[in-house]
């Protein structure tokens, strides 16, 4: 069975810092597919950055960007620059197998604090 | 991107009552939507596959007759909440794909209340 995990309850980081988010995984799957989501205090999920297994290169959006190290399990976001507003719950998610119609498996989350 | 739209996003429900949610595509077909649970300070935990045209799968320990799931269009997806209890009182979310492979879109939730 697939597994996502968390390690970090929660993170404080400085304004204008860059901060990493840890997921470790785990699937007998060689098709799969990695998901980072913010969600806000008003719940919504919002996409952040998709890493496909098969991707050779680490997927990059914006300010926000995926460390994927595929031998050791792991798909970091990182934040370069945080803001104030990036101040949320984040969660890192896999689905197994590269199409869409597959279920997501959510790791605990991560709470990120901005501090000014 | 794709949107997808849940109704209501907050409800408060008397104990013994029922509860619909809906959850739309806006702006394309979904055969599949999925429907998670999320408590307080928790991750979401997925309660059921919802499939356009045939049954709902259920994870294994969600009371399909507690949650009912009607996928009845390519746009609609219904969660239903029946005789509800007080620990039914859970951030309830949807979310759908349309099959392409770098994202699922997901509703707004909707927090529902038993009181």
């Amino acid at each position: 069975a697939q597994k996502i995990t968390q390690t970090q309850p929660g993170m404080f980081v400085q304004e204008k810092e860059a901060v990493t988010l840890d997921c470790t995984y785990d699937t007998s799957d060689q098709s799969y597919g990695l998901f980072w989501y913010k969600q806000p205090s008003s719940g919504e999920m919002i996409f952040l950055i998709y890493q496909g297994s098969y991707d050779e290169q680490n997927a990059t959006e914006g300010r926000y960007s995926l460390n994927f190290q595929k031998a050791r399990k792991s798909a970091n976001l990182v934040i370069s620059a945080s803001q104030l507003g990036d101040s949320a719950m984040y969660f890192c998610a896999m689905r197994e197998g590269i199409q869409g119609a597959q279920k997501l498996v959510f790791g605990q989350g991560t709470r990120l604090t901005i501090n000014p | 991107g794709a949107v997808v739209s849940q109704h209501p996003s907050w409800v408060i429900c008397k104990s013994g009552t029922s509860v619909k949610i809906e959850c739309r595509s806006l702006d394309f077909q979904a055969t599949t939507m999925f429907w998670y649970r999320q408590f307080p300070k928790q991750s979401l935990m997925l309660m059921a596959t919802s499939n356009e045209g045939s049954k709902a799968t259920y994870e294994q320990g969600v009371e399909k007759d507690k949650f009912l799931i009607n996928h009845a269009s390519l746009t609609l997806s219904t969660l239903t909440v029946t005789s509800a209890h007080p620990e039914d009182s859970s951030f309830y979310i949807c979310s759908a794909t349309n099959n392409g492979p770098t994202e699922a879109f997901f509703g707004q939730g909707t927090r529902l209340t038993v009181v």
